[in-house]
């Protein structure tokens, strides 16, 4: 089956980095997305990976292991504003999005 | 401008009545997507089209049906509402489906309460 596996909740000061893991098995791969969703609003899009490495774009990073079927999300310089879930969706063969449940980051002063 | 809305924000409703959610996406994208998101807060692919025509159809009772009039437009309609349709749901749109960078851009999703 499709599974994917991220830590319910995590909680970061300000100012600090936090390294948000997932894992998944899909039935074939074409990459993988994260996405940022504040409380009560849509998901939006913050990074795509397909190949092996690390992804830079800002204050955000993500990293691809598709052999370990491994993928991390890196948010440096941490904001208050940076409160949110974070949802890891790896493509599966028929180009859908897998969804997990997220990951729900809580920044404190 | 507002790339994909969704109308209404908010739908509360007795269990029986028929419902409609719209979507309309601005962004000249050729695939439309329905999502749920319950209270664990899973999102779960309900409905995909592309150009119009249907490509994703999970596992849904079919007491929800998709209507797609046009590529821009992707409407929600659901009959006999019961208490476990309570949940947000959340249109979204992409410029296509079989491409592999193909970001998805959401509604600000619907909340959907059925008493």
């Amino acid at each position: 089956g499709q599974n994917i596996d991220q830590p319910t909740e995590m909680t970061a000061t300000e100012g600090a980095i936090v390294q948000i893991n997932c894992t998944y098995q899909t039935s074939g791969f074409n990459g993988l997305f994260w996405y940022q969703q504040h409380a009560g609003e849509a998901p939006t899009f913050l990074s795509y990976n397909v190949l092996d490495g690390l992804e830079e774009k800002g204050r955000f990073s993500s990293f691809l292991s598709r052999s370990k079927g491994y993928s991390y999300l890196l948010l440096k310089e941490l904001q208050m504003k940076d409160s949110a879930s974070y949802l890891c969706a790896p493509m599966d063969s028929n180009y859908q999005l897998i969804w997990g449940a997220g990951t729900k980051l809580i920044i404190k002063p | 401008d507002t790339a994909v809305s969704q109308t209404p924000k908010y739908l509360v409703t007795q269990m029986g009545n028929d419902k409609s959610i719209k979507c309309e996406q601005n962004l000249g994208h050729d695939t439309m997507y329905w999502y749920k998101q319950d209270s664990k807060k899973f999102l779960k692919i309900m409905f995909s089209y592309n150009n119009k025509e249907l490509i994703i159809n999970e596992t849904v009772p079919n007491r929800f049906s998709p209507k797609s009039p046009d590529k821009a437009h992707l409407n929600l309609h659901i009959n006999s509402l019961e208490l476990g349709d309570s949940a947000v749901y959340f249109c979204a749109s992409s410029q296509d489906w079989s491409g592999v960078t193909d970001t998805q851009y959401f509604g600000p999703g619907t909340r959907l309460t059925v008493l």
